[in-house]
């Protein structure tokens, strides 16, 4: 049953900590990305990676970070620098850098106070 | 800059009507546009597709019509039913710049039973 997972589905954390937010999948998709999604606002783009071992920052990439050790992997850190990490994280992927159609993960609802 | 516009945020429809959710944008290198619906807390899922090449695209109850040179885009969905009710977000992509997807804010339908 192929699919995007993340984890958790819910995250609390206090203010100046780090926290990494996974996002895995069995696609066998080369591409993935990290979105940003806020209350009555569209998603924003944060990191992508068209390949394994290499990403590009997005329009919102500040106080963010990214690995892809793995192709099935493609964790997100928010880091202390992100100033309003509260939101719902999104995580996709598609077949390669070709294809438009992108396949969405059920999300990681953050909460920082 | 908001390059994709759903200037509705949110519709009312009665069951077996139909709904029509609008979408603008304003890059003309954008050559293909897609539709997802998502349900609160939950990753959107892709809907339907169209190529700029093609001016309507039709899958079941869902058609979607794009007007290039007004750069309109709209989304039918005929007979509407509760289950419709989600946010849905148009997207856009410029193959050009890596297949990257921009995004609308979003619009809520309520299809009321």
């Amino acid at each position: 049953d192929g699919g995007i997972t993340q984890s958790p589905k819910y995250l609390f954390r206090k203010e100046g900590q780090n926290v990494t937010l996974s996002c895995e999948q069995n696609l066998n998709h080369d591409a993935m990305y990290w979105y940003r999604q806020d209350p009555g606002q569209g998603l924003r783009l944060i990191y992508y990676s068209q390949i394994v071992n290499d990403f590009q920052k997005g329009d919102i990439a500040e106080g963010y970070s990214v690995s892809r050790e793995k192709k099935e992997s493609f964790p997100l850190t928010v880091t202390s620098a992100q100033k309003n990490p509260t939101a719902f994280y999104l995580c996709a992927s598609s077949m390669d850098r070709g294809s438009y159609e992108q396949y969405f993960g059920p999300g990681t609802r953050l909460t920082v106070t | 800059d908001q390059q994709v516009k759903q200037n509705s945020p949110s519709l009312s429809v009665q069951e077996g009507r139909i709904s029509i959710l609008n979408c603008d944008y304003t890059n003309s290198m954008f050559d293909y546009f897609l539709w997802y619906k998502k349900y609160p807390a939950e990753g959107p899922t892709f809907l339907i597709s169209i190529s700029s090449i093609k001016d309507k695209n039709e899958d079941g109850r869902f058609t979607v019509f794009l007007n290039k040179s007004a750069k309109h885009l709209s989304l039918h969905i005929v007979p509407s039913q509760p289950g419709d009710s989600a946010v849905y977000f148009c997207a856009a992509s410029d193959r050009n710049a890596g297949n990257m997807l921009t995004f609308g804010g979003g619009t809520r339908l309520m299809v009321k039973p």
